[in-house]
């Protein structure tokens, strides 16, 4: 079966610094991976996705994620954090079965920016 | 435009009342699904529906009926409420096809028991 750690729970980074959030996942065949945020109080944003091709993926905001598979590994990462990346991060794997598909998440980490 | 909503957004109600939780979603998607994120942000698949069809239950108590009265809707009936119920609920769809697709989230719905 599939699963997604994420092995810090909560990282503190000051504002201007860069970030990088750990992602490992563990699944048997191609992984479909993803970061989602979530902001205080609210649903889920989908930072980018890795399917194939480029290990290195562009997403939104700012964000990218580096697909390592001798590491199985999909760290998320920013060079410079703003006040407003302070959320919950998220990392998942989508898998199939039959015609059936469903996201695996992490347990999440979260992100404090300090001025 | 909202691509998948729910209502209500906040829910409080009673130990061993029953309630419910729709989604729809306006993305024309076949396939929606509800997962649960608990007190502690874990967020796990409930359901996956398919055209109206049942394709995942993942070991969730007979308590939780998810009904889909067509494609754009997937609503989420609780029985009995329990405390341990107490979570947010987040809706999906997404379009399947070949390789995976995409899930769209709804805002959520947080559910609290008393």
């Amino acid at each position: 079966a599939q699963s997604v750690t994420q092995p810090d729970i909560h990282i503190t980074v000051s504002e201007g610094a860069s970030l990088e959030l750990r992602c490992n996942y563990s699944y048997g065949a191609t992984p479909y991976l993803f970061w989602y945020v979530q902001s205080p109080g609210q649903g889920l944003q989908l930072l980018l996705k890795y399917f194939s091709g480029d290990t290195l993926v562009q997403g939104i905001k700012g964000f990218e994620a580096e697909f390592k598979r001798s590491q199985s590994s999909f760290n998320l990462r920013k060079p410079s954090v703003h006040w407003s990346d302070a959320a919950e991060y998220f990392c998942a794997v989508g898998s199939r079965t039959g015609t059936a598909s469903k996201l695996t998440f992490g347990t999440g980490t979260r992100l404090q920016v300090t001025l | 435009d909202t691509a998948v909503s729910q209502t209500p957004k906040y829910l409080v109600t009673q130990m061993g009342n029953d309630k419910s939780i729709k989604c729809e979603q306006n993305l024309g998607h076949d396939t929606m699904y509800w997962y649960k994120q608990d007190s502690k942000k874990f967020l796990k698949i409930m359901f996956s529906y398919n055209n109206k069809e049942l394709i995942i239950n993942e070991t969730v108590p007979n308590r939780f009926s998810p009904k889909s009265p067509d494609k754009a809707h997937l609503n989420l009936h609780i029985n009995s409420l329990e405390l341990g119920d107490s979570a947010v609920y987040f809706c999906a769809s997404s379009q399947e096809g070949l390789g995976y697709n995409e899930q769209f989230f709804g805002p959520g719905t947080r559910l609290t028991v008393l």
